[in-house]
């Protein structure tokens, strides 16, 4: 079964507008952390924010923000104040607990900002 | 002062031939691991590495063989390249093997096989 699901098309948004980008998840694992990462068009992989599932706050980083609600296992990434540079691809992945634990990763949304 | 690094940038091969690529991590990490993505950009685990020994050894072929000759280092040797190994392979770090930390990636090694 898909532990990591995106199902958004690629997304568009324009400049200066926020965007949500949508994960689920699926584990029964009480302790899982997620994860966000950024694939820009020159490859690289970027870490942009963690949130632990017994965190009670939802994490920020700068413009990113993660819209956690355990209770539907959704993770959406939310960007505010888009930049043309935010222009990539996003990956929602999750690791469970255990030292044998993998990282999964969701296939991946496009976002295209439009100036 | 990059994070983790790899080499080669660009591998392009025939088909038959036996490449290594190397990782390396300057953040004194105890955990690295190996990824591959497809065509497709979908991204899967092939290895990990805690401390030198091998914890995550995921259903890939043989002809993968990883090597750690220390903590700092990981390898990824790939034996008789098949067409169907091309990709882009990430080597990553974490600080170590907990549900928490988090996987600093490497600029990836594009790996063409012809």
């Amino acid at each position: 079964a898909q532990k990591i699901t995106q199902t958004q098309p690629g997304m568009f948004v324009q400049e200066k507008e926020a965007v949500t980008l949508d994960c689920t998840y699926d584990t029964s694992d009480p302790s899982y952390g997620l994860f966000w990462y950024k694939q820009p068009s020159s490859g690289e992989m970027i870490f942009l924010i963690y949130q632990g599932s017994y965190d009670q706050q939802n994490a920020t980083e700068g413009r990113y923000s993660l819209n956690f609600q355990k209770a539907r296992k959704s993770a959406n990434l939310v960007i505010s104040a888009s930049q043309l540079g935010d222009s990539a691809m996003y990956f929602c992945a999750m690791r469970e607990g255990g030292a044998n634990s993998k990282l999964t990763f969701g296939k991946g949304i496009t976002l295209s900002v439009r100036p | 002062d990059t994070a983790v690094s790899q080499t080669p940038k660009y591998l392009v091969t025939q088909m038959g031939n036996d490449k290594s690529i190397k990782c390396e991590q300057n953040l004194g990490h105890d955990t690295m691991y190996w990824y591959k993505q497809d065509s497709k950009k979908f991204l899967k685990i092939m290895f990990s590495y805690n401390n030198k020994e091998l914890i995550i050894n995921e259903t890939v072929p043989n002809r993968f063989s990883p090597k750690s000759p220390d903590k700092a280092h990981l390898n990824l040797h790939i034996n008789s390249l098949e067409l169907g190994d091309s990709a882009v392979y990430f080597c990553a770090s974490s600080q170590d093997w907990r549900v928490g930390e988090t996987q600093y990636f490497g600029p990836g090694t594009r790996l063409l096989v012809l």
